[in-house]
């Protein structure tokens, strides 16, 4: 059974661009959720999705979208970005319902903003 | 608001010995998981063991244990017969179980642990 999917795994970009991060959850998972992970601020929750819909978002600023589409893969854009924006972004597919199974995390896409 | 303590920046182990990662937790919600993932060099975030705030006995899966004492409000992470493919971060993780279905996990800062041969 395959895993989660991150594309890309690395990206450079320039401070005030965009940028279109994607996550393919394991097949038969409705529910994607997205992570911020840098050295100073840890693992942050950005937000999730479940059939389409948000379900819930974290303390970011408007500038970091996101949104899921009807085969659950889930994309995630930041516009305008920052240095400070540098981090792994990590997703977690699941299927939507709470148990006490574990979250299936991808690989990460590693973005340097320079 | 729900909040993830791991005192132990860093942790040291030899081969074959058991080792407990610390983890406390703060939060007011009845209803709640505790997880913990280990995440090695590479990035990718591996689920260990679950452990719901209403179970009674303490999750084990393999070489992992966790050690719930809900008073104090702690879920340590305890390995046995630590490997040196142990090495890596450990994250202790809490869900809130409330109403809203919401499966978002609140993060500690993690710990680090080198296994020695």
């Amino acid at each position: 059974k395959a895993g989660v999917t991150q594309t890309p795994r690395y990206l450079i970009k320039t401070r005030g661009q965009q940028v279109t991060l994607s996550c393919s959850p394991i097949s038969g998972h409705r529910s994607v959720s997205w992570y911020q992970q840098t050295p100073g601020q840890g693992l942050q929750f950005l937000f999730e999705y479940f059939s389409e819909t948000q379900r819930n978002k974290g303390n970011f600023p408007g500038r970091f979208s996101g949104r899921q589409f009807s085969n659950s893969r889930s994309e995630m854009n930041v516009s305008t970005l920052e240095l400070g924006d540098s981090a792994l972004y990590l997703c977690a597919s699941s299927l939507g319902v709470r148990g006490s199974y574990g979250y299936t995390f991808g690989s990460g896409t590693r973005l340097t903003v320079v | 608001a729900q909040k993830i303590t791991q005192t132990q920046p860093g942790m040291f182990v030899q081969e074959k010995e058991a080792v407990t990662l610390d983890c406390t937790y703060d939060t007011s919600d009845p209803s709640y998981g505790l997880f913990w993932y280990k995440q090695p060099s590479s990035g990718e975030m591996i689920f260990l063991i679950y452990q719901g705030s209403y179970d009674q006995q303490n999750a084990t899966e393999g070489r992992y244990s966790l050690n719930f004492q809900k008073a104090r409000k702690s879920a340590n992470l305890v390995i046995s017969a630590s490997q040196l493919g142990d090495s890596a971060m450990y994250f202790c993780a809490m869900r809130d179980d409330r109403g809203g279905g919401s499966e978002k996990l609140v993060f500690g800062k993690g710990t680090k642990l080198t296994v020695n041969p």
